[in-house]
C-alpha cells in the first residue's frame, strides 16, 4: 500500500471557523491531489500540486486553498468553513512521468460543518 | 469537460454470480483507472488500464479507448466484493485531473 496518511480522520467544526487538513506521504511522489466525495458525485478534484510550492486549481476549488512546502506534505485549508463543505476529503499521490499517472488514495477525512 | 458515465448504478448479486460493469467516457483520455471503495470508505486500486485487457484474480478489465468505454468483469462474486466501483479517466487535455464516474454500488448476498 502507498504510504499516505491523512489527519485528522474525523472533524466536526462550526460554520465560519478555519480548518486545515493534512496529507502526508512517504513515497516521495511528485504529484499530490485533494478530492472531495459527496453522494451522487463520485470524487471531484479540489486542488493539486505538481511540486513543492507548485499548485493549481481543480474543478471545485472555490473556498479552498492549499500549500505544499515539503514534498511529503500537502495541506488543504478551508478559510471559513461552510455547511456545503461537509464532505469526505481524500488525498491522492502519483509519481507522474510521461503519460503514466496512476493515483493512489489516502484513507480520507470526514469533515462535518455545523 | 469530459463526461464519465457508469452503468448500472446499482447491482445486487448472489454469491458466485458473474457481472459486468461499464464505464463510458465522452472524449479521449490518457489513462483510465478502476477503484473499489469498500464499506469502510477505503479506495482500492484495481486496474490502471488505458487500453487493452488486464486480469487480477477474479477481476478483469478491458478498455477500448478508440470507442471510449471500459468494462470491469467480476467473476464468481464474493461478499467481500460488495462496495462501490468507480472508474476514473485522465483526460488528454487536462493531464492529472482525474474525472470520476458516479460509481456502481454492488451488493453481494450470501
Amino acid at each position: 500500500d502507498a504510504g499516505i496518511t491523512q489527519s485528522p480522520r474525523h472533524k466536526v467544526t462550526e460554520t465560519g471557523t478555519p480548518v486545515t487538513l493534512r496529507c502526508h506521504q512517504t513515497e516521495n511522489h511528485r504529484y499530490m491531489y485533494w478530492y472531495r466525495q459527496d453522494p451522487g458525485h463520485g470524487l471531484r478534484l479540489i486542488h493539486y500540486s505538481y511540486g513543492v510550492k507548485d499548485t493549481d486549481k481543480g474543478e471545485v476549488s472555490d473556498g479552498y486553498s492549499v500549500s505544499r512546502s515539503k514534498t511529503e506534505d500537502f495541506l488543504l485549508t478551508l478559510e471559513s468553513a461552510t455547511s456545503s463543505q461537509t464532505s469526505v476529503y481524500f488525498c491522492a499521490i502519483s509519481d507522474g512521468g510521461g503519460s503514466y499517472n496512476e493515483q493512489f488514495f489516502g484513507p480520507g477525512t470526514r469533515l462535518t460543518v455545523l | 469537460g469530459i463526461q464519465v458515465e457508469q452503468s448500472p448504478p446499482d447491482l445486487i448479486l448472489q454469491e458466485g454470480a458473474n457481472s459486468t460493469l461499464r464505464c463510458n467516457f465522452s472524449d479521449s483520455v490518457n489513462n483510465l483507472q478502476w477503484f473499489h471503495q469498500n464499506p469502510w470508505g477505503q479506495l482500492i486500486n484495481l486496474f490502471y488500464i488505458p487500453s487493452g485487457t488486464k486480469q487480477n484474480g477474479r477481476l478483469s478489465a478491458t478498455t477500448v479507448a478508440t470507442e471510449r468505454y471500459s468494462l470491469l468483469y467480476i467473476s464468481s462474486s464474493q461478499t467481500t466484493d460488495s462496495g462501490v466501483y468507480f472508474c476514473a479517466v485522465d483526460p488528454t487535455d487536462s493531464w492529472g485531473k482525474l474525472q470520476f464516474g458516479a460509481g456502481t454500488q454492488v451488493v453481494v448476498t450470501p
